[in-house]
Formats: C-alpha cells, sequence, structure tokens
C-alpha cells in the first residue's frame, strides 16, 4: 500500500472546526482513503473511507482533492472526546482482506 | 452485537512465563489481525488469520511469539518465554473479508506487563 504523512500534532479549541490534513502523492487508482482514530488507553476505530468523492457521516467528514494526492477529515464541531491520535490509511481494493499499516498519525489536542 | 472482545484487559507475566491473548471477533467475522503497541509508539502489524490458516505473518517475531484462530474459539495470540521487551498493548481486530471496504473493528486491547 502506498505511504501517508501526516503532521506529528495540531491542536484544536473546542466547538471549532478541525481540519486534518494528509498527503499520499503516490496513491494508485485502486488506492481507498481510510481514517482511524485512537482514542487515549483504547483500539483504533473506523472513521470514515472515500474513494474519490467526498464523503460524510456522523462522526466527520472526508474533503478528497481532485487529484487524490491529498485528503482532509474535517470533524466540523471538536470536543474534548475528539482528542486523539487520527491515522490516515490507503488500501488497494484489490486486497479488500489485507492488513491496515499504520504510521504515525497525528495527535490531536482539544483545549476547552 | 457484542464488539471484538479481548481478555484479559491488562495481564502480568514474570519474566520467562507464557503470556496467552485471546480475540473473538464480532459475529460473522472471519479474519483476525493482531496488533502490537509498545509504548510512546505506533501500531505495529503482527498478523492476519482466518480460521485454521495463518494468512501473513510478517509482522511476527521469529521466535517465541506464535498465533492461532481455531474452527471453534477465539484466536490466541501466544508468547512463550517472556521478556520486559514483550510489555506492550496488543490489540486484535476483526473483519468479514473480502467484499468489504469499511472499517475494521478493533478490540479494546490486553496491556502485557513483564516484570
Amino acid at each position: 500500500d502506498a505511504k501517508t504523512t501526516q503532521p506529528n500534532s495540531m491542536e484544536s479549541n473546542e466547538e471549532e472546526p478541525v481540519h486534518l490534513p494528509c498527503n499520499h502523492s503516490t496513491i494508485s487508482g485502486t488506492d481507498y482513503i481510510h481514517w482511524y482514530r485512537q482514542l487515549p488507553s483504547q483500539g483504533p476505530e473506523y472513521v470514515i473511507h472515500g474513494l474519490t468523492s467526498n464523503v460524510n457521516n456522523r462522526m466527520a467528514s472526508l474533503a478528497i482533492a481532485e487529484d487524490r494526492k491529498s485528503s482532509t477529515l474535517i470533524l466540523h464541531r471538536a470536543t474534548l472526546r475528539d482528542a486523539a491520535v487520527y491515522y490516515c490509511i490507503l488500501r488497494d481494493r484489490n486486497n479488500q482482506g489485507g492488513k491496515l499499516i499504520f504510521g504515525q498519525g497525528t495527535e490531536l489536542s482539544v483545549k476547552p | 452485537n457484542a464488539g471484538v472482545m479481548q481478555n484479559p484487559r491488562h495481564l502480568v507475566r514474570r519474566r520467562g512465563q507464557e503470556a496467552r491473548l485471546r480475540c473473538s471477533p464480532m459475529k460473522g467475522h472471519s479474519h483476525v489481525y493482531w496488533y502490537r503497541q509498545l509504548p510512546e509508539e505506533g501500531l505495529k502489524f503482527m498478523v492476519y488469520l482466518q480460521k485454521e490458516n495463518i494468512i501473513d505473518e510478517s509482522g511476527m517475531p521469529k521466535e517465541r511469539f506464535s498465533a492461532e484462530f481455531p474452527k471453534e474459539g477465539p484466536s490466541i495470540l501466544r508468547i512463550q518465554q517472556v521478556v520486559r521487551g514483550d510489555s506492550a498493548a496488543y490489540f486484535c481486530a476483526s473483519s468479514p473479508g473480502t467484499g468489504l471496504l469499511g472499517g475494521y473493528t478493533f478490540g479494546s486491547g490486553t496491556r502485557l506487563t513483564v516484570v
């Protein structure tokens, strides 16, 4: 699977939107973009995924650049419970049962 | 519908003992993945199993570590003759396997401490 690059850490204020960037310049046409997060002392949790179009769900939105070389996870109103490490992962749709490879992720802190 | 169940949540072992970590996947999931997270580090893939088969063990240390996922019962990650460096959080995830590009479901982990 192709590699992703994320900032090591970001800060946000409570109830403000947060934009978490991810670069994946070597993405292939069959790679899906997945986001997971890991809250302190817990296992990772699936957040959202997409291929080309922007995606929304109850947790977040995913904005994908037109050339697909980058994407942004958007938390519309950050809460203290959103403080976590966020991981951007590429998955080849031809390898649907395969392992997830986690990078270092972005550690998001949320200030009250 | 229970999620991925891991037990025990915390495990303390003396150096040289064996550690057995259990993972019950979500109902209907036949694929299991084990990950290790050392203190202050990221998640490292260890092994991927389907029922009665090891599919990918590229992340498993060559010695002392083994994993199984029998036809009946939970998946087991076994660490023989534990050393202090094995102290870590071990996470299990499950998926239905092919045909799904959505999320994998992770358990809450087993925190192994070797004293």
